[in-house]
């Protein structure tokens, strides 16, 4: 059975700082993939990035940047210089298998990361 | 990115009505279609499963008398909650997957959500 473990329920930061937010996740495919969701008070959820088991370069987009590390079974988003508008719920992903049509994806608890000004 | 829309975005019911929820996908045909349920502070739990013309999957402790859906097309999914109660109240969001058959692989694209609330 998968299961994702995001062990930081809360994070408070002031504006600027770097915030890292950590992701474990369990699966016994070696086929899979990972996936990071931001979910701001409106409710609407959205795609941040997706990593297939394959690849494990870490990647970075503006300000985001994500580690992979498949010895530690871990999925780590870094969001630097922070700002308020990141606030918001994130959540990690998986889905196990070759993505088939039916495929389910598991989420995290989520992390509340709060940006202060 | 493709869109996924959802109908309506807030919805407050009396206790025993039915309420419907609608998915469409609207710029692509979505071979699945999900649904979770989501309450306050807490995580996205599948609820079920659906395909175009079947019979949708349900996950366990989800009672599909309660909850029905209907995937009648490509682009459209409903959920029904019958005989709604206050334990319904809920913010209700579903998803849909595009196959990209060429990369073995998918994208999801998930809904708004929709907001119920059960008086």
């Amino acid at each position: 059975a998968q299961k994702v473990t995001q062990a930081q329920t809360e994070i408070s930061v002031v504006e600027k700082e770097d915030v890292t937010l950590d992701c474990v996740y369990e699966t016994r495919d070696t086929t899979y993939y990972l996936f990071w969701y931001k979910q701001p008070p409106s409710g609407e959820l959205v795609f941040l990035i997706r990593r297939n088991s394959f690849d494990e370069q870490n990647e970075i987009s503006g300000r985001y940047s994500w580690n992979f590390q498949k010895s530690t079974s871990s999925f780590n988003f870094t969001i630097t210089a922070s700002q308020v508008v990141d606030s918001a719920v994130y959540f990690c992903a998986l889905s196990e298998g070759l993505a088939g049509a039916n495929s389910k994806l598991t989420f995290g608890k989520g992390i509340t990361l709060s940006v202060r000004p | 990115g493709a869109v996924v829309s959802q109908h309506p975005s807030r919805v407050i019911c009396k206790s025993g009505t039915s309420v419907k929820i609608e998915c469409r996908s609207l710029d692509f045909q979505a071979t699945t279609m999900f649904w979770y349920r989501q309450f306050p502070k807490q995580s996205l739990m599948l609820m079920a499963t659906s395909n175009e013309g079947s019979k949708a999957t349900y996950e366990q402790g989800v009672e599909k008398d309660k909850f029905l859906i209907n995937h009648a097309s490509l682009t459209l999914s409903t959920l029904t909650v019958t005989s709604a109660h206050p334990e319904d109240s809920s913010f209700y969001i579903c998803s849909a997957r595009e196959w990209a058959s060429g990369d073995r692989s998918y994208e999801q694209y998930f809904g708004p959500g929709t907001r119920l609330t059960v008086t």
